[in-house]
């Protein structure tokens, strides 16, 4: 069964600051990994979607990288503002199968 | 992405009644998949909708607490059935949705339950 873990639970950082945000997976036989961030209350926002074969994907100040080998995802945040405060969640889809296993989240609150 | 417009966004409800969700989405798609979020937690899968056929359920959900309906390719409901102060959660319907400039899931606003 897929277990998909994140680390750090929560992180405050300075706007202005590059930072990492984790997560891992225990079984590497992914379809593909999504990143969304859901801002509190609220439903969930695509932010980007990595296919198994590949490494990384960008989309202005994001990087999402993928090493299924080790089960593992990195997203990038460049340059970080207030307005990216939210929880970022890491879903993972399996081969063979259409559903979606979530992350645990990480909380950011970028400080002014 | 396709669009999906959720209903209610929020409501509170009283113990033993029950609550129909609904989703709407701009696209015909083939599955759509009902989550919820208990407070502080992450996302777990109730069941996937197929349209012409009964839903799937994940292992802690039934049919009988959790009814699904699917009647075409862009619309389903949930209801929250015979509610207790555990069920209140945010529960959001999710699609797989592809076209030339998107390709991933997408989901509803979600809706806030309270249940007193």
């Amino acid at each position: 069964k897929q277990e998909v873990t994140q680390i750090p639970a929560a992180l405050s950082v300075p706007e202005g600051e590059n930072l990492v945000l984790n997560c891992s997976f225990t079984d590497s036989a992914i379809y593909n990994l999504q990143w969304f961030r859901q801002d509190p209350g609220k439903g969930l926002t695509s932010l980007l979607l990595i296919q198994s074969s590949q490494r990384e994907q960008t989309s202005g100040r994001l990087n999402a990288s993928l090493d299924k080998s080790s089960g593992r995802s990195t997203l990038y945040i460049a340059a970080s503002q207030p307005g990216d405060s939210a929880t970022y969640l890491c879903a993972v889809r399996d081969f063979g199968n259409e559903k979606l296993t979530f992350g645990t989240g990480t909380r950011l609150t970028i400080i002014p | 992405s396709a669009v999906i417009s959720q209903k209610p966004s929020r409501d509170i409800c009283q113990r033993g009644t029950s609550l129909t969700i609904q989703c709407q989405v701009d696209s015909q798609v083939t599955m759509m998949f009902w989550y919820r979020q208990q407070p502080g937690q992450s996302l777990t899968l109730i069941a996937t909708a197929n349209q012409g056929s009964e839903a799937t359920y994940e292992s802690g959900f039934v049919i009988d607490k959790f009814p699904i309906s699917r009647p075409n390719l862009t619309f389903s409901t949930l209801t929250v059935s015979n509610m207790s102060p555990e069920d209140s959660s945010i529960y959001l319907c999710s699609v797989f949705f592809r076209d030339l400039q998107y390709y991933g899931y997408t989901f509803g606003s979600g809706t806030r339950l309270t249940v007193v």
